[in-house]
């Protein structure tokens, strides 16, 4: 049984440079979830998809950043022109619409060092 | 709104107290509530959940009973060892909900 899995673990890169992490869910999981997290802060939501389709986008998420799961399997975060407010960990999450109490499964994250 | 309220940390104990960390929390709706773990380095790992008033969640030794009279569901442990230092995070998503909101966490350090 495989998890949620997130590539990469870390990308340090230059301000302005663009970013890409990858998100593969649990197999069976149609929700997937990306999160932000700072340090010393619990994990603040950025988007939703149900299948492929984009179902909300948080505030958070301003016009640098942008999100697809084009097969309703995995996803893309994208980082446009990143800026040092960038830096965090963006958390990838799965759940299945049949499971109860809406579990969602985290990946391991992925670190962003915007220098 | 929906919300999250947990104590500050860090918590630190000796091996082997008595441990709990507090969390409350606000939502318009019936709520599922949650415990996930966070290791150094790592995601958040669920620990523990209960989807219902008077459920009682348990794993690995830890506890928390969702109490919608004190909107609370504070976890517990009786005896705690240093590989539980982690910082613990409470959270709830509304049912029917898909966004899951997050208190701030707290920091467990557990001493030898």
């Amino acid at each position: 049984d495989t998890g949620v899995s997130q590539d990469p673990r870390h990308k340090i890169t230059k301000r302005g440079q663009n970013v890409t992490f990858r998100c593969d869910p649990i197999s069976e999981h149609n929700r997937l979830y990306w999160y932000r997290q700072t340090l010393g802060q619990g994990p603040e939501f950025l988007t939703y998809f149900q299948n492929e389709a984009q179902l909300e986008k948080s505030r958070l998420l301003s016009d640098r950043f942008s999100a697809e799961r084009p097969k309703g399997s995995f996803s893309t975060l994208e980082i446009q022109r990143t800026e040092q407010g960038d830096s965090a960990m963006y958390l990838c999450a799965s759940s299945s619409l049949m499971n109860s109490g809406n579990t969602i499964y985290f990946g391991e994250g992925s670190w962003l060092t915007v220098v | 709104g929906n919300s999250v309220t947990q104590m500050e940390g860090p918590v630190t104990l000796s091996e082997e107290a008595f441990l709990t960390i507090n969390c409350t929390y606000t939502a318009t709706g019936y709520p599922s509530l949650f415990w996930y773990v966070q290791y150094p380095g790592e995601g958040l790992q669920l620990l523990l959940k209960a989807t219902k008033a008077d459920d009682k969640g348990s794993n690995k030794g830890f506890e928390a009973t969702y109490r919608k009279e004190t909107t609370s569901f504070h976890l517990e442990k009786g005896s705690v060892q240093v590989s539980d230092s982690a910082v613990y995070f409470c959270a709830l998503t509304i049912a029917g909900g898909f966004k899951t909101i997050f208190g701030a966490g707290t920091r467990l350090f557990v001493k030898a």
